[in-house]
């Protein structure tokens, strides 16, 4: 057990619906990652949030956004949903940057499997 | 922007032999090196991480992984492979700059046959 948690597990849903994915970080944690997982694409980072802000933007759709509330979950939704968007969702967190140094790891949870049909 | 690959799509080996794994990066500075492991609908699970210091890193499941910056490299391996280590496995490089953003390769499937 990673300590991050996701919710739901499993969501199958049509096209042109709207999902919102739910991630409890490690407790500690200040930065929350979002990752796709398709067949096609394999892993992307989507975005990255720490402490409340939005630090990095990887290949996320306009469709998609996030935010990560005061209590450090974060919150990934999905919008205007389409059949590519099929995939396993992975939030991950960390502790965040360190002063003068590196050596944290990014934890992953087990994911939130998106099906749309 | 730092890339990573896995030259081996899928691996199958015997339970009890050896097994290694490719992994070759680009990345512009010292790297941040991680293998990831992902069991059937299961989530990602951290075997080891290189930072700094000694090039052989050991994690768990008693897997092991060496860094050669000379050949842009972090392989992975294990003595005896059990049934159990079937899996994905997922080398990536982190991002220095930014919070070990991470970058994965496509990934190598192991199948392990009795």
């Amino acid at each position: 057990d990673s300590g991050v948690t996701q919710t739901p597990k499993h969501l199958i849903t049509a096209t042109g619906q709207r999902v919102t994915l739910r991630c409890s970080p490690r407790s500690g944690d200040l930065s929350v990652y979002w990752y796709q997982q398709s067949l096609d694409q394999g892993l992307q980072f989507l975005i990255q949030y720490y402490n409340g802000e939005e630090r990095a933007k990887g290949n996320i759709l306009e469709r998609f956004s996030a935010q990560q509330f005061p209590d450090l979950h974060s919150e990934l939704n999905l919008s205007s949903l389409e059949l590519g968007d099929s995939a396993l969702y992975f939030c991950a967190s960390s502790a965040g940057p360190l002063q003068g140094g590196f050596g944290n790891t990014i934890y992953f949870g087990e994911g939130s499997w998106l099906t749309v049909v | 922007a730092q890339s990573v690959t896995q030259p081996d799509i899928h691996i199958t080996v015997s339970e009890g032999a050896s097994l290694e794994l490719r992994c070759n990066y680009s990345y512009g500075a010292t790297p941040y090196l991680f293998w990831y492991v992902q069991s059937p609908g299961q989530g990602l699970q951290l075997l080891l991480k290189y930072f700094s210091g000694d090039t052989l890193v050991q994690g768990i499941k008693g897997f092991e992984a060496e860094f050669k910056r000379s050949q842009s490299s972090f392989n992975l391996r294990k003595p005896s492979v059990h049934w159990s280590d079937a899996a994905e496995y997922f080398c990536a490089v982190g991002d220095r700059s930014n919070d070990y953003k991470l970058s994965f390769g496509a990934g190598t499937t192991v199948t392990v046959r009795a």
